[in-house]
């Protein structure tokens, strides 16, 4: 059974960057996408971005700017770098497994396994 | 504001049915996938595709799509179904992942 671990700083002063990583553990690296999601305390879930197997990234335009997603196949680990961070960016931190298919001319998108979270408060 | 609209949210009497939906331009294109969030835990994978279960999850949850609307259908909702749910799917310009901004359920 898959399962995603995650790490990070929880703790950061305005300006610093965020640094979580999220290894793989039980599955393959493989065909996925791996993504990187937030919650910000009493608010819904936003899709930070996604890097997929070949290397290939996507990143939401709000946070494109600060945000780098990185992986090493050779760990099965990925990782999320935010720069410039304010207490805007408190939020709880998760990775996930994502994958796509297609039916017919419908494509969808999944995330099927997810970390536990990773609380990061941002404050001087 | 998120490109996937949600009730923000739904109360449904236990053993009732209860439909939860998500509008959005994009989803005449796209399947969303739906998760379900209790307090204090990651989301969980619910209904993806255009209607497949996660191994685990309960018959009772189901997935549907019609035009600009998809929903999530729970036949029979039990108490521990009380939860936030989240649909998710590509963005109206296709090149990104959007959430909707996620449904309160309350089983009364």
């Amino acid at each position: 059974q898959v399962q995603l671990q995650q790490w990070g700083a929880g703790l950061l002063k305005p300006s610093e960057t965020l640094s979580l990583t999220c290894a793989v553990y039980g599955g393959s690296f493989s065909g996925y996408y791996w993504t990187w999601i937030r919650q910000p305390p009493g608010k819904g879930l936003e899709w930070i971005g996604e890097i997929h197997h070949s290397g290939n990234t996507n990143y939401n335009p709000s946070l494109k700017s600060r945000v780098t997603i990185s992986g090493d196949t050779s760990k099965n680990q990925f990782s999320l770098r935010l720069s410039s961070v304010t207490a805007a960016d408190t939020a709880v931190y998760y990775c996930a497994r994502g994958g796509s298919g297609v039916i017919f001319t419908y494509y969808f998108y999944y995330m099927d396994v997810w970390g536990k979270g990773t609380t990061v408060t941002v404050s001087s | 504001s998120s490109e996937l609209t949600q009730d923000p949210g739904v109360s449904v009497a236990l053993g009732q049915i209860v439909r939860i939906t998500c509008q959005g331009d994009s989803l005449r294109s796209y399947y969303a996938s739906w998760y379900q969030q209790k307090p204090g835990q990651a989301p969980v994978l619910v209904v993806y595709g255009k209607n497949n279960r996660p191994s685990g999850i309960p018959d009772r949850f189901s997935g549907s799509s019609s035009g600009n609307t998809a929903s999530l259908t729970i036949t029979g909702a039990q108490a521990e179904d009380e939860a936030d749910y989240y649909c998710y799917s590509r963005d109206t310009s296709g090149n990104h992942r959007v959430f909707g901004g996620g449904t309160k359920l309350t089983v009364l």
